[in-house]
């Protein structure tokens, strides 16, 4: 699988919105960028994933760039509840997930 | 939703035991997965099953086996356990395609 960069941790005020970058350089035309946030002691959990189009659900939104060398998770209105890991895959779909190490993000009240 | 449960939420063993770790998922999933997570290591996949009576070895296979005899449920096996196997272990399912990954609550599981 292609490699993924993010910034090992960022802060957010809460109520703001999170852009958390990642950087994929090296991905394959038919690759996946998913996301995945795990929040402390619990298992992670998928949150929204995308191959060339920008995607939105009640989560998240996903920018990805026209070259898809980078996308940006957005959380357009972030809480105290979002304060996790957030990891940045990308996957051809029908295989094993491979997760780096993440972006801490924590949110200030 | 998905539901996947592990059986255990802590567990303590002895060195050399044999230990059982099972999942359960409620959704028919073809795939399901075993990863372990440390601190400052990240997730590692340990081995994952694509069908019945199916594996595959994932990163760190070493020490573990697993058996999915039915589809709903994927075992870990640590054969005889040891303190390295520390670990909080967490598993995970999915239909296949784009369609994400469901993960457990995880056990964690300490070798003394």
């Amino acid at each position: 699988d292609a490699k993924t960069t993010q910034p090992p941790s960022m802060d957010c005020a809460e109520g703001r919105a999170a852009n958390l970058p990642c950087n994929h350089s090296t991905i394959s035309g038919n690759e996946y960028v998913y996301w995945y946030r795990q929040i402390h002691s619990q298992g992670p959990q998928y949150i929204i994933h995308g191959l060339k189009n920008n995607e939105t659900n009640e989560m998240a939104s996903l920018i990805i760039t026209e070259d898809r060398k980078s996308s940006t998770l957005i959380l357009p209105h972030a809480t105290l509840r979002d304060t996790a890991v957030y990891y940045c895959i990308l996957n051809f779909g029908n295989e094993k997930l491979t997760f780096g190490t993440g972006t801490r993000l924590t949110i200030i009240p | 939703d998905v539901k996947v449960t592990q059986s255990s939420r802590y567990l303590v063993k002895r060195t050399g035991e044999k230990v059982f770790l099972e999942c359960v998922q409620d959704m028919d999933h073809e795939n399901m997965f075993w990863y372990r997570q440390d601190p400052g290591l990240g997730l590692r996949l340990i081995y994952f099953s694509y069908d019945v009576k199916m594996k595959e070895k994932g990163d760190i296979p070493e020490g573990y086996s697993v058996s999915r005899e039915k589809k709903e449920r994927f075992s870990l096996i640590l054969e005889s356990a040891s303190t390295n196997q520390t670990s909080m272990y967490l598993c995970a399912s999915s239909l296949g395609g784009p369609t994400g990954y469901t993960f457990g609550s995880g056990t964690r599981l300490t070798v003394v």
